[in-house]
């Protein structure tokens, strides 16, 4: 039973670029969550979504990040004009149902804007 | 807003030594708690979780125990071994207030050494 996939591991892109992450959450989980670690720091949540639908926006900057997670296909956490502020660590976690909420964490895309 | 505070670190051990990686947290509700570790270049690992008041969560010879009257989830281990070196976090869900995100402490750098 694979796990919780993130692609790519490592990105690199210049100031501006856009950044697109991928993650294909474990097999039969339909919540995914996407958090963002910065160096020395835990873990920042960023958004909630279920199939077709954002539940929780809550730790998105207001401009530049969006995310999907589409019926068919991985969810992608898409950064817009990159800045050097944005290199990080960006998690990806899935969990069943929100009955069984417990989370399970991908690799993680470690984002470096040069 | 909910927040979890963990003892910083980096926390250097010998092998066999005991060790203690303390957290508190403050959260609106009744919230879930839970240990995750972190391999170097790794994602994160579920290692333990409790999920009411003086429950006590164990695994791999981790436990922590649901303090609800001290607000606290500290981490032990009886004689920590080389392996068990990474970066642990401590974190909260709040599912009874209609938060199922993760809120992450700082995270605590454990090195054992021989």
């Amino acid at each position: 039973n694979a796990g919780v996939m993130q692609n790519p591991r490592h990105l690199v892109r210049r100031r501006g670029q856009e950044a697109r992450l991928r993650c294909s959450p474990m097999k039969g989980h339909s919540h995914v969550y996407w958090y963002r670690q910065l160096p020395e720091e835990g873990l920042k949540f960023m958004v909630y979504l279920q199939k077709e639908n954002i539940i929780d926006e809550s730790g998105m900057p207001k401009e530049r990040f969006s995310a999907e997670f589409p019926k068919e296909g991985p969810s992608i956490l898409r950064i817009q004009q990159v800045v050097r502020g944005d290199s990080a660590a960006y998690f990806c976690a899935s969990s069943p149902s929100t009955e069984d909420y417990e989370q399970y964490f991908g690799p993680g895309t470690r984002l470096t804007v040069t | 807003g909910d927040s979890v505070t963990q003892m910083e670190g980096p926390v250097t051990l010998s092998e066999e030594a005991f060790l203690t990686i303390n957290c508190t947290y403050t959260a609106t509700g009744y919230p879930s708690l839970f240990w995750y570790v972190q391999y170097p270049g790794e994602g994160l690992q579920l290692l333990l979780k409790a999920t009411k008041a003086d429950d006590k969560g164990s695994n791999k010879g981790f436990e922590a125990t649901y303090r609800k009257e001290t607000t606290s989830f500290h981490l032990e281990k009886g004689s920590v071994q080389v392996s068990d070196s990474a970066v642990y976090f401590c974190a909260l869900s709040d599912p009874g207030a209609g938060s199922y995100q993760l809120t992450f402490g700082k995270g605590t750098k454990l090195s054992v050494i021989p």
